[in-house]
């Protein structure tokens, strides 16, 4: 089955350490993105990566980090810099970035920091 | 900047009703898309409809339409014969016709489907 997994799918951390985040795809796509989500709001942009081994910062890209070394995988390290980190946290891609192309979504993972 | 605001934290109808959800976007550009995602339960974020700005039909998707008004700058999503399985979130999106290619997103509204 083609998608997008994402794991873990509950995290815990406690302050001051570093986390990674796994996404990985098998669709074949070359843009991948990082969104953070927090109750009452919508998606926030991370990072995103249109190419593999290339990646531009999002909205909210301070206290995080990410690399593109292939294309099925788009992990996303959550430092001790990110002041708020607990959030759900959903991996998408889509065909390539251009507007016309569906991003499709993980089941995202939910990070806790206690 | 570009925003979009979803007036509606909640909305509840009962099973097989008609409802509509608001979308308002606010932009000074003339090229753009249009979404409308769910996110049941589950949190699995779906693609319900899309609606490229140039186009003035409305899109269409099985029970789900929109009404999308450019010059009122607004997209509302209708979904005809309402199902409980139509029971999530449903966000609001937008996606300038870039090199950026950013979706914004509403903050949602949360959609209960009664039996």
């Amino acid at each position: 089955d083609g998608g997008i997994t994402q794991s873990p799918k509950y995290l815990f951390r406690k302050e001051g350490q570093n986390v990674t985040l796994s996404c990985e795809q098998n669709l074949n796509h070359d843009a991948m993105y990082w969104y953070r989500q927090d109750p009452g709001q919508g998606l926030r942009l991370i990072y995103y990566s249109q190419i593999v081994n290339d990646f531009q910062k999002g909205d909210i890209a301070e206290g995080y980090s990410v690399s593109r070394e292939k294309k099925e995988s788009f992990p996303l390290t959550v430092t001790s810099a990110q002041k708020n980190p607990t959030a759900f946290y959903l991996c998408a891609s889509s065909i390539d970035a251009s507007t016309n192309n569906e991003q499709f979504f993980g089941p995202g993972t939910r990070l806790t920091v206690l | 900047a570009q925003t979009v605001t979803q007036s509606q934290p909640e909305m509840s109808v009962q099973e097989a009703e008609t409802v509509t959800l608001s979308c308002t976007y606010d932009t000074s550009e003339n090229n753009y898309y249009l979404f409308w995602y769910k996110q049941p339960p589950s949190r699995q974020m779906i693609l319900v409809i899309r609606q490229e700005a140039y186009k003035q039909q409305n899109a269409t998707e099985n029970r789900f339409s929109v009404n999308f008004q450019k010059a009122a700058k607004s997209f509302s999503l209708k979904i005809s014969d309402s199902q409980l399985g139509d029971t999530a979130m449903y966000f609001c999106a937008f996606m300038l016709l870039d090199s950026n290619y950013q979706l914004i997103w509403g903050a949602g509204t949360k959609l209960i489907i009664k039996p």
